[in-house]
């Protein structure tokens, strides 16, 4: 049963658009969701997140949207950039120390 | 300051061969975490660790033993690989910070 599910495996997106990718989860005691970037042969790198009290948190070219009543949360990169492209996951917890993972988006931003 | 280390980097190993993933940091986390990075399956919990001594199974934890003697290290053990246990495994601590990864092939 995937709690965390990232419907679109991959997505192309023109450089200095907007990327949006989503994420959608079924367990309504998670409270907390990260986004993780992740290059070939590294480790993720957190990227951003945001608490089950907000609806919205920005950094910089970043913003997590999170809407409770559907259960569902984006990530929107705006502008796009080559280097933007990566595997993106979304995770989720609530608050048991263990964090649930998406399948992941491959973002390709194309120059 | 290091943060999460994992060793070693690639093993390639026959199918009923043990071996031991290392995950080291120096950050003094008192949360440590494997998990397995499958194509199509995303990253998924097989073990994590609350404190030193502490263990808890994950998502996918059968195959798999760990063990967290000090706060720093938390050993992944395969008793007796198999096949299915091909993949990307990353150590995490507290915060979700993840190593650079061990690519493991079992042949």
């Amino acid at each position: 049963d995937q709690q965390v599910k990232q419907n679109s495996p991959s997505l192309s997106v023109q450089e200095g658009r907007i990327s949006i990718l989503n994420c959608d989860y079924t367990n309504s005691m998670f409270d907390y969701f990260l986004w993780y970037k992740k290059y070939p042969a590294e480790g993720p790198t957190f990227l951003i997140s945001i608490s089950s009290i907000k609806d919205k948190n920005e950094d910089g070219r970043f913003t997590v949207f999170l809407n409770k009543s559907a259960k569902h949360l984006s990530l929107h990169i705006v502008p796009s950039q080559p280097g933007d492209s990566a595997v993106y996951f979304c995770a989720a917890t609530s608050g048991t120390y263990k964090y649930i993972f998406g399948t992941g988006t491959r973002l390709k931003v194309l120059a | 300051n290091a943060g999460v280390t994992q060793t070693p980097k690639f093993r390639v190993l026959k199918t009923g061969q043990s071996m031991t993933l290392l995950c080291a940091q120096d950050m003094n986390h008192e949360y440590m975490y494997w998990y397995r990075q499958d194509p199509g399956m995303g990253l998924r919990l097989i073990h994590y660790s609350v404190g030193e001594g502490t263990t808890a199974k994950g998502e996918v934890p059968d195959g798999y033993n760990v063990s967290r003697l000090k706060k720093q290290n938390f050993l992944l053990g395969l008793e007796s690989a198999a096949p299915s246990q091909t993949s990307v495994y990353f150590c995490a601590s507290s915060y979700q910070l993840f190593g650079s990864g061990t690519r493991l092939t079992v042949v």
